[in-house]
């Protein structure tokens, strides 16, 4: 069974912090995406990142897959009130299923 | 407005009735895919049409059943309901399969939450 575990499972930091969010595998995936849920809304994808050692920036947002594709990281630098939410990673597992991690739950204080 | 439309928003049961989620994709997406979303948790994955087909698995009770339909829209069959079951079920769709490139992503719906008392 192919499982991603996150950590933090839950994270409250002050506005202007860092923080590093880590979405981790024993398996291999062919590509792995990161969302952001808010409350009463469907995830909505941030970015996909689909070689091995990738990073992708996306404004205060860095994003890294793992050398092996077994795992991946998302970093967000000076946080915002904005940023909170639940973070999920997800793994494509073959060709048609998606694994969502574990869930990161983020809250920004002002 | 990710263009996946999903009803009811909101459903209230008792034990052992039946529901039905209905599911409309967006437009030209032939992949849809079923998650369900216990409170403040990540999404268990249920099922995976392409196409009308069955093509993934995960852990779904044998209580629920889907199907996809000819025009694309697909509908999630929850049976002999249990306090258990009560969350928050997600349709997602996709124009492609997983894995396949950028255009695998998943689009999501706002979800059906489902209580059973």
């Amino acid at each position: 069974t192919q499982l991603l575990e996150q950590s933090p499972q839950f994270l409250s930091i002050q506005e202007g912090e860092n923080l590093t969010v880590y979405c981790n595998s024993s398996s291999v995936f062919s590509s792995l995406q990161w969302y952001r849920q808010e409350p009463g809304e469907g995830p909505v994808l941030l970015v996909t990142v689909v070689t091995g050692g990738e990073v992708k920036k996306l404004k205060r947002l860095t994003f890294q897959f793992g050398d092996a594709r077994k795992d991946s990281s998302l970093h967000i630098t000076a946080a915002q009130p904005g940023d909170t939410g639940l973070y999920l990673c997800a793994g494509a597992a073959g060709t048609y299923k998606y694994i969502f991690g574990t869930g990161t739950r983020l809250k920004v204080l002002a | 407005d990710s263009g996946v439309t999903q009803t009811p928003k909101h459903l209230i049961t008792a034990t052992g009735q039946r529901v039905t989620l209905r599911c409309s994709p967006r437009s030209g997406d032939l992949s849809v895919y079923w998650y369900q979303q216990s409170l403040d948790q990540g999404l268990q994955f249920l099922i995976q049409y392409y196409n009308g087909e069955e093509r993934a698995k995960g852990n779904i009770l044998e209580r629920f059943s889907a199907q996809q339909f000819p025009d694309l829209h697909s509908e999630l069959n929850l049976s002999s309901l249990e306090l258990g079951d009560s969350a928050l079920y997600f349709c997602a769709s996709s124009l492609r399969p997983a894995g396949r490139g950028i255009t695998g992503e998943l689009f999501f719906g706002e979800g059906s939450r489902l209580t059973v008392l």
